[in-house]
């Protein structure tokens, strides 16, 4: 079946511009989660949705950050006013169950 | 903040060796994960092992876990050339279902 898409694949934007990431989770995963990933380095946590619960939202790096989880399915990921230190490449992932997570291709942002 | 280190960072192997590589992490876990990266995208689970077993095998991957010292190690047997990739540790921790991940070890096979 489908895994996770992620659109767009590569962005760039310049600085001081909004994005908008989307994922599209495997149908039926009630948990969808976002991570960032800068060159070189592991993945950071930065929102958790699971079913109708309220998100965690605790590895948003700043209020520039916010994400929607609507119908509990497709999630967009809004970044404000971009900063290049907002470059990195941002991947979504969903799971059934508390376990292994089920990660999309990533969109890679580049802020110049 | 990454809640993991891993070690090495890097490692370079010729095919048909073994390689091992190894995870530590800092508060209790309920499951320690490992993932593989291509090319600096989307992750590939591999195994998961629950906090209550010590050693567990998929394939020619070897994961052991130690509670008491807060580490685990990913051994893959005779390697491949395919297997070149990064590889990481992720806990799945008592306070929720989000992963916190080590800095990944890059793994170079040698044909």
């Amino acid at each position: 079946g489908a895994g996770v898409s992620q659109s767009p694949s590569n962005k760039v934007t310049e600085k001081g511009k909004d994005v908008e990431l989307r994922c599209d989770p495997i149908s039926g995963h009630t948990a969808l989660y976002w991570y960032r990933q800068s060159l070189g380095q592991g993945l950071e946590f930065l929102i958790y949705f699971q079913g109708n619960s309220a998100p965690d939202k605790s590895g948003l790096p700043s209020d520039r950050f916010s994400a929607e989880r609507t119908g509990g399915s497709v999630s967009t990921l809004t970044i404000q006013r971009t900063q290049q230190e907002d470059s990195a490449v941002y991947l979504c992932a969903s799971s059934l169950t508390r376990g292994e997570q089920y990660f999309g291709p990533g969109t890679r942002l580049t802020v110049t | 903040s990454q809640q993991g280190e891993e070690d090495p960072q890097a490692l370079s192997i010729q095919e048909g060796e073994n390689a091992t590589m190894n995870c530590s992490y800092k508060t209790s876990i309920n499951n320690l994960q490992w993932y593989r990266q291509n090319s600096g995208r989307g992750l590939v689970h591999l195994i998961l092992i629950r906090s209550n077993e010590r050693e567990k095998h998929s394939g020619r991957l070897r994961v052991t876990l130690d509670t008491s010292k807060k580490s685990s190690s990913l051994l893959i047997t005779a390697s491949r050339a395919a297997d070149t990739a990064s590889y990481f540790c992720a806990t799945d921790g008592a306070a929720g279902n989000k992963l916190t991940f080590g800095g990944g070890t890059r793994v170079l096979v040698k044909p």
